[in-house]
């Protein structure tokens, strides 16, 4: 296994287009995480997934971002319409559940708005 | 969301042992003190973790007190390429998911 996998690594977008990015966890993991990442600041959470299901987003997430994990393989993260606002590296990582286990992070998507 | 309080950075001259503090006074009895470090333009990678005994692995010792109101992640040598930012999270046993704070930008002098 190579680790977390994010596509593409950068992308540049004009506001108001949608864009989608993808996460290949490593294969056994059941946990996937999303996080964004602006300057200077801490991996933000965004939501995670145990398998297929969506535990928890942040209560700080737009509508316009969705995610999903079909078949609890890889996942995606949506974004709509895109604002200024949203330009930010987007990290995703994946673990065993469990407060003992070790995240695995991939290299992030770093999206830039114009 | 985040339950933890470090110093926003630190200075260490290369080679020397580096202690990185954490305090988390609202821990509770189900939480695990993990640590993560984020190189430059990389994810963040796991360092090590712990609940009340002290861990020794690879990269780092944790050294956590006996309230365990703190944490001091140890570095016994560092190096330049040790230079990132290091965070330090609270694991609860029922909700485990993975919450950042800022962490400490570690600056090491050659």
């Amino acid at each position: 296994d190579t680790g977390v996998s994010q596509n593409p690594r950068h992308k540049i977008t004009k506001r108001g287009q949608n864009v989608t990015f993808r996460c290949d966890p490593i294969s056994e993991h059941n946990r996937l995480y999303w996080y964004r990442q602006t300057l200077g600041q801490g991996p933000e959470f965004l939501t995670y997934f145990q398998n297929e299901a969506q535990l928890e987003k942040s209560r700080l997430l737009s509508d316009r971002f969705s995610a999903e994990r079909p078949k609890g393989s890889f996942s995606t993260l949506e974004i709509q319409r895109t604002e200024q606002g949203d330009s930010a590296m987007y990290l995703c990582a994946s673990s065993w559940e469990g407060a003992r286990t070790e995240a695995f992070f991939g290299q992030g998507t770093r999206l830039t708005v114009v | 969301d985040a339950k933890t309080t470090q110093p926003n950075s630190m200075e260490s001259n290369e080679e020397e042992p580096v202690h990185l503090p954490c305090n988390h006074s609202t821990i509770s009895g189900t939480d695990y003190i993990h640590w993560y470090r984020q190189l430059p333009s990389q994810g963040p990678e796991y360092v090590i973790h712990g609940l009340t005994s002290n861990v020794n692995n690879r990269m780092a010792s944790l050294a956590i007190a006996e309230d365990r109101k703190s944490s001091t992640l140890i570095l016994h040598r560092a190096t330049l390429r040790d230079a990132a930012v290091y965070y330090c999270i609270l694991r609860d046993y029922g909700d485990d998911k993975i919450i950042f704070g800022k962490g400490t930008r570690l600056h090491i002098l050659p």
